[in-house]
């Protein structure tokens, strides 16, 4: 069974700096994805960014960037210039690919982490 | 369509009684998930259909737990005779069909068993 490990419950940035979230997993498998969700206090999970770990090419949306590191089983989360509607939880999670037998397995979501934006 | 539809948005219900939620997924996904969220953790997978098919199950998912997508477009999450421990938020999910496909949440069912 995979597991997704987010080792920061908490975390802390001033309003417009840089923040890095990490996350790391454990699989067998060679063919899988990666996500990071946000969750604000209204409680609905929004997806942020996705990787295929197939893809060298680290992802990224706008002001949000995951460093990949498939060897190492890392996938952490950069948002740069913070701003204060980026306060939420933030889950990463993992899904099994196509190949690998799944493709449509439910997420595995880790502890996630609660992130604070100081004004 | 302005996205998944779980209704409702809160319940709470005495312990031993039976509960039943609904989610409505976004029109054209055939996939629809299950998950459980308890306070300070991720959610947990707990059943998946495509179309009105139930294909996966979760240990989680105590025979008290029950879930059907008769139609394959909207969902129904049973638990009977419910105990303080099923206390959580019930989030459901839609995709679609793909080898690359973002799951749409749900604003969740916050369950009380008191």
């Amino acid at each position: 069974a995979q597991t997704v490990t987010q080792s920061q419950p908490e975390m802390s940035v001033q309003e417009a700096e840089t923040v890095t979230l990490s996350c790391t997993y454990d699989t067998s498998e060679s063919d899988y994805y990666l996500f990071w969700y946000k969750q604000p206090p209204s409680r609905q999970m929004i997806l942020v960014i996705r990787q295929e770990a197939y893809k060298q090419q680290n992802a990224t949306e706008n002001r949000f960037s995951v460093n990949f590191q498939k060897a190492a089983k890392s996938f952490s989360l950069k948002i740069s210039d913070s701003q204060l509607g980026d306060a939420a939880m933030y889950f990463c999670a993992y899904r099994s690919g196509v190949r690998s037998g799944g493709g449509a397995d439910g997420l595995t979501f880790g502890k996630g982490t609660h992130l604070i934006i100081q004004p | 369509d302005t996205g998944v539809s779980q209704n409702p948005r809160h319940k709470i219900t005495k312990r031993g009684q039976n509960v039943t939620f609904r989610c409505d997924p976004i029109s054209e996904h055939n996939r629809l998930y299950w998950y459980r969220q308890t306070l300070g953790q991720g959610p947990e997978f707990l059943t998946y259909f495509q179309n009105e098919a139930q294909l996966e199950k979760s240990r989680l998912l105590s025979d008290r737990f029950s879930a059907e997508r008769p139609k394959g477009s909207f969902s129904t999450l049973e638990i009977q005779r419910t105990e303080q421990g099923d206390s959580a938020m019930y989030l459901c999910a839609s995709s679609l069909q793909g080898s690359v496909t973002e799951a749409f949440f749900g604003q969740g069912t916050r369950l009380t068993v008191v």
